[in-house]
């Protein structure tokens, strides 16, 4: 199977604008759940996907945003990014199994906001 | 609240182990999750335990005691590749709401 992946991998913004990231999870697997990572801060939720619906939620401001698509893949959005938005965004798909619906990683999309 | 405390950094030796430890204070447990996440790239998954005890694969163990809230992930025949950041996750157990809570990883230096 092939794993999941991640689009654009490295992506220079400047502030005020925005962005859109796209995941596309396993195939099979019906949630996606997006983080973002910076130093020091280890994997910060941001939200996640199930079927279409946003199951949970971290706490972001409404400047970040996603959706999920009928085929599970997903997006999201950061609009009016701020030079703290500089991160590595990760997304990870999980399917229904014995394994406690363990979460396989992208290989992200590093954000450079200037 | 909710947290989960893993040691920032750790040192070992090529050939030897190491044990890296991780305790927890969740609403409820539901797994406990370790991931091996290489400078630079995406975490990759290395086990999963909801029960206690221990689960052995390849070189690599994890060991669960809900009980305590705590668990240890067990590197033995250390090789350099093992040099990574290692995160522990853990699923509480709360209606509705299943998203793991991490740690903020353990940065293991592998030396020759």
């Amino acid at each position: 199977k092939a794993g999941v992946t991640q689009t654009p991998r490295y992506l220079i913004k400047t502030r005020g604008q925005q962005v859109t990231l796209s995941c596309s999870p396993i195939s099979g697997h019906r949630s996606v759940s997006w983080y973002q990572q910076t130093p020091g801060q280890g994997l910060q939720f941001l939200f996640e996907y199930f079927s279409e619906t946003q199951r949970n939620k971290g706490n972001f401001p409404g400047r970040f945003s996603g959706r999920q698509f009928s085929n599970s893949r997903s997006e999201m959005n950061v609009s009016t990014l701020e030079l703290g938005d500089s991160a590595l965004y990760l997304c990870a798909s999980s399917g229904a199994s014995g394994g406690g619906e363990t979460q396989y990683f992208g290989p992200g999309t590093r954000l450079l906001v200037l | 609240g909710q947290n989960i405390d893993q040691p920032t950094e750790m040192t070992a030796t090529e050939g030897a182990i190491v044990q890296i430890n991780c305790t927890y204070q969740t609403s409820g447990f539901n797994g406990l999750f370790w991931y091996q996440q290489h400078a630079g790239e995406a975490p990759t998954f290395l086990s999963y335990n909801v029960l206690d005890g221990l689960e052995e694969k390849g070189r690599f163990s994890s060991f669960l005691s809900r009980s305590k809230g705590y668990s240890y992930l067990l590197l033995k025949e250390l090789q350099m590749k093992d040099s990574a950041s290692y995160l522990c996750a853990v699923r509480p157990l709360y209606k509705n709401n299943r998203k793991l809570i991490w740690g903020l990883g353990t940065s293991l230096a592998v030396n020759p």
